[in-house]
């Protein structure tokens, strides 16, 4: 049981490059997250979904899409990377809606 | 929407100290309430949570108490390790725009423990 799992751990990117981060969950978890970790600023929720085929915005979703094909995965999508999205992301997975489940997070730079 | 103000570190103790981590939280009713903590290089994880008022979550010799009067779920230690050294977020349920819940944390408090 890997619990929730993430690809890649590091990546720098230049300005204007895309990249997805995976995010895998072996709970079979309706529900999956993608935060980003900023010095000072906690944990600020960018997109989510409630299952599979579904996907909603969070708090600070411009700049990023996301997709959820298949109940264990969601995709995180940065289609033109910018230095203000520098950031360590996280991706979570929960059933109960609240006892949410961590993965080890991507340390993501922007150059 | 629910909000929570978290005391800001970073918190340095010597080991065998007490700990107290503030949280205040404002919210409509009486939502459950968490702890979360993440250790070097790790995401976030429950540490321990409470459901309803007055109740007191417990784990892994932490504590905290939810206070409706002073709407409050301190985090308390009464002897930490070097191992206790972490970031703690304090977190609620809150409703999104979209009419999903979600949660929203604390800016997180740095503690560091010296041997």
């Amino acid at each position: 049981n890997a619990g929730v799992t993430q690809t890649p751990k590091f990546r720098v990117l230049k300005t204007g490059q895309s990249m997805t981060l995976l995010c895998a969950q072996d709970m079979n978890h309706e529900y999956m997250y993608w935060y980003r970790q900023d010095p000072g600023m906690g944990l600020r929720l960018i997109h989510y979904s409630v299952g599979e085929g579904t996907t909603a915005k969070g708090e600070v979703p411009d700049g990023y899409n996301v997709s959820r094909l298949k109940k264990q995965n969601f995709l995180l999508g940065l289609e033109s990377a910018a230095p203000s999205q520098t950031s360590v992301y996280f991706c979570a997975s929960s059933y109960t809606l609240y006892e949410q489940y961590f993965g080890p997070g991507t340390r993501l730079t922007v150059t | 929407g629910n909000s929570v103000t978290q005391m800001e570190g970073p918190v340095t103790l010597s080991e065998e100290a007490f700990l107290t981590i503030n949280c205040t939280y404002t919210a409509t009713g009486y939502p459950s309430l968490f702890w979360y903590v993440q250790y070097p290089g790790e995401g976030l994880q429950l540490l321990l949570k409470a459901t309803k008022a007055d109740d007191k979550g417990s784990n892994k010799g932490f504590e905290a108490t939810y206070r409706k009067e002073t709407t409050s779920f301190h985090l308390e230690k009464g002897s930490v390790q070097v191992s206790d050294s972490a970031v703690y977020f304090c977190a609620l349920p809150t409703i999104s725009s979209g009419s999903a819940r979600q949660l929203t944390f604390g800016s997180g408090t740095q503690l560091t423990v010296l041997p």
